[in-house]
Parts: structure tokens; C-alpha cells; sequence
């Protein structure tokens, strides 16, 4: 099995419905990294987290590390077609950050 | 630049020939890292690099495969003999460093390479 699994690998919702997006490591999670893909414009950070229970936002996105240090969740409110891209966690499991694994990604696509 | 600067951006090349991929990371950025995404598929690490030393290769997929760093800054991925296989975007990030607790790491905006 992964070592990191993000869920749902694709998702379509409207403009302005709520959706939120997982991922879950076998493993303890040292940090937790949030990006975004367009085509064309490489890997864009989104946000990052290290301690259990933690939570940042930003603008409309919000990311959260569980108290056991294995799962985040990427919420994103009221979604406008700028957020429709492809969503990556990658984890740091060495405590290190030397050597992110990342999952498969989430395709979001954002419906008028 | 601001960024994490990848060239070429796009790479055709012949099976059999060998390519450089070069990265310029951010300036005062001590990590570098290689990853590679292949179709379909979730990155995957090839290296990383802390100064101009790099302390884990066990990422590169073969021998094929080379890195290296100079002056702390630019770094270059070699593909020597390429497969059709090696086609794929290669994504380079750099961070402020890998051991304390500000270790974002931004990215290039990948170099694509195809094999024919």
C-alpha cells in the first residue's frame, strides 16, 4: 500500500460549495506540506504543518495536522475556478524534511 | 529571480543521448532537491542536496542518473544514455534549509523531457 494516500483523487464541484480534501500517511508525520499544480507553473506552497492538532488558513483555504500526527485535511470554502487545479501533500516521515513523499494529488475542477 | 528557475523548460531528445537539466534556486537557499513526476503518477525524490553535498542517492532510479551542486547555488540532474522511461517533468525545490522549522520548499516550474 502508499505510504501517503490522498482522497478524493479527483473531485467536481461548483462555485461556491465547500470541499475538502485528505491525506493519510502509515506513518508519523514530522511536517505535512500542502501544494498546488497548474500546468505550466510548477508546484505552488500552499502551507505547512508540524504540530499535532495544528491549523492555518489562508484566504479561503484552510489545512489541519490530526493530534496523532498522521492525517491533514485541506479545506477550501466557498470555491471560486481559481482554486481548480491539482492538489499534492507531501509528507516528511524522516523528521528531516530531506525527503518529502508525496501523494498522488487531487484534481479539482471548479464548475460555474 | 524571485523563484526557483528550472532550464530548459522543455527537453525533446533522442533515446541514447545524454541531457542536463539545470536548477537555480532560490539565492540563500542552503537545500535543493530533485524530484521527477511521471505521467500519471505522484513525485517521486530523487535527491537532495544540503550545501553541495548529497548525503542520500538512493532516490536516483539508476546509475544512468547523476547530480550535482556547485558554489552552494546551481545544481544539474544528468541523464546519461536516456530511456523512453526517463520521459517524464523533473520538478527542482529549494529550501533555507532542511534543519530547522522554516523548511517550505519552493519549486521550479519543472523541466519536461521527452524521449523519442
Amino acid at each position: 500500500s502508499q505510504e501517503l494516500e490522498q482522497s478524493p483523487q479527483s473531485l467536481i464541484v461548483q462555485e461556491g460549495k465547500n470541499l475538502t480534501i485528505n491525506c493519510t500517511s502509515s506513518k508519523t508525520l514530522y511536517g505535512l506540506y500542502w501544494y498546488k499544480q497548474k500546468y505550466g507553473e510548477g508546484l505552488i506552497f500552499l502551507m505547512m504543518l508540524q504540530k499535532g492538532g495544528e491549523e492555518k488558513s489562508h484566504e479561503k483555504i484552510t489545512a489541519k495536522l490530526d493530534e496523532k500526527k498522521q492525517q491533514s485535511s485541506l479545506h477550501i470554502t466557498a470555491s471560486q475556478p481559481s482554486h481548480a487545479g491539482i492538489y499534492l501533500c507531501g509528507a516528511d516521515t524522516h523528521g528531516t524534511a530531506s525527503k518529502l513523499t508525496f501523494g498522488t494529488g487531487t484534481r479539482l475542477q471548479v464548475t460555474l | 529571480g524571485a523563484g526557483v528557475s528550472q532550464s530548459p523548460s522543455n527537453k525533446v531528445t533522442e533515446k541514447g543521448k545524454d541531457v542536463e537539466l539545470r536548477c537555480d534556486p532560490i539565492s540563500g537557499h542552503t537545500a535543493l532537491y530533485w524530484y521527477r513526476q511521471s505521467l500519471g503518477q505522484g513525485l517521486e525524490f530523487l535527491i537532495y542536496f544540503q550545501g553541495n553535498s548529497a548525503p542520500d542517492k538512493s532516490g536516483l532510479p539508476s546509475d544512468r542518473f547523476s547530480a550535482e551542486r556547485t558554489g552552494g547555488s546551481v545544481s544539474t540532474l544528468t541523464i546519461q544514455r536516456t530511456q523512453q522511461e526517463d520521459s517524464a517533468v523533473y520538478l527542482c525545490a529549494s529550501s533555507l534549509s532542511l534543519f530547522t522549522g522554516n523548511t517550505e520548499a519552493f519549486f521550479g516550474q519543472g523541466t519536461r523531457l521527452t524521449v523519442v
